[in-house]
């Protein structure tokens, strides 16, 4: 089983579309992350919630918006994509808030052209 | 701006060497970790060190830390070419994480 799954892995499309990834945790955590890693693999957080309340909220463009329909999910949909958004997007999940271990997934890989 | 920083940026050593990461972070912290992430996968946690502990160990990873210095050092010992990835160093607050830009380890068999 795996504990932070998230889909799809890779995700390339046109300059202007809108996507959206989704998240899943099955630890039972209260706490999840989306984090934006660039090529250079900087990992910069995007967002964060607890209890499906949104605690962190950086500095993102208005184009993404995180949905949390239960503490076990969080989705990422992302309008008019630019070639900018091109990124590794990964979701995490901890225990609760603060510096608890996080459980990562495995990445979403986008490419915007 | 980002806590941890990572040096080297990029360290490649022969199989059965020893490598050693160095962290420096700037505020103080509850806690700080190390995550390995392989090519093409998420990170998974190592190991966790505590603020008012100075050395951990697990394995063939050994964790230092001087809270005076603001500093830490992860050492894999007998290095394999299954330890080649990207390490990031975490430092864990009143706040989420905050991930370093990690570096580089290459092991040549």
């Amino acid at each position: 089983d795996t504990a932070v799954s998230q889909t799809p892995k890779y995700l390339v499309t046109q300059m202007g579309n809108d996507k959206s990834i989704k998240c899943e945790q099955n630890l039972g955590h209260d706490t999840m992350y989306w984090y934006k890693q660039d090529s250079k693999k900087f990992l910069k957080i995007m967002f964060s919630y607890n209890n499906k309340e949104l605690i962190i909220n950086e500095t993102v463009p208005n184009r993404f918006s995180p949905k949390s329909p239960d503490k076990a999910h969080l989705n990422l949909h992302i309008n008019s994509l630019e070639l900018g958004d091109s990124a590794v997007y990964f979701c995490a999940s901890s225990q609760r808030t603060g510096e608890y271990i996080q459980y990562f997934g495995a990445g979403t890989r986008l490419s915007v052209l | 701006s980002q806590q941890g920083e990572e040096d080297p940026q990029a360290l490649s050593i022969q199989e059965g060497e020893n490598a050693t990461m160095n962290c420096s972070y700037k505020t103080s912290i509850n806690n700080l970790q190390w995550y390995r992430q392989n090519s093409g996968r998420g990170l998974v946690h190592l190991i966790l060190i505590r603020s008012n502990e100075r050395e951990k160990h697990s394995g063939r990873l050994r964790v230092t830390l001087d809270t005076s210095k603001k500093s830490s050092s992860l050492l894999i010992t007998a290095s394999r070419a299954a330890d080649t990835a990207s390490y990031f160093c975490a430092t864990g607050g009143n706040t989420p994480l905050v991930f370093g830009k990690g570096t580089r380890l290459s092991v040549i068999a």
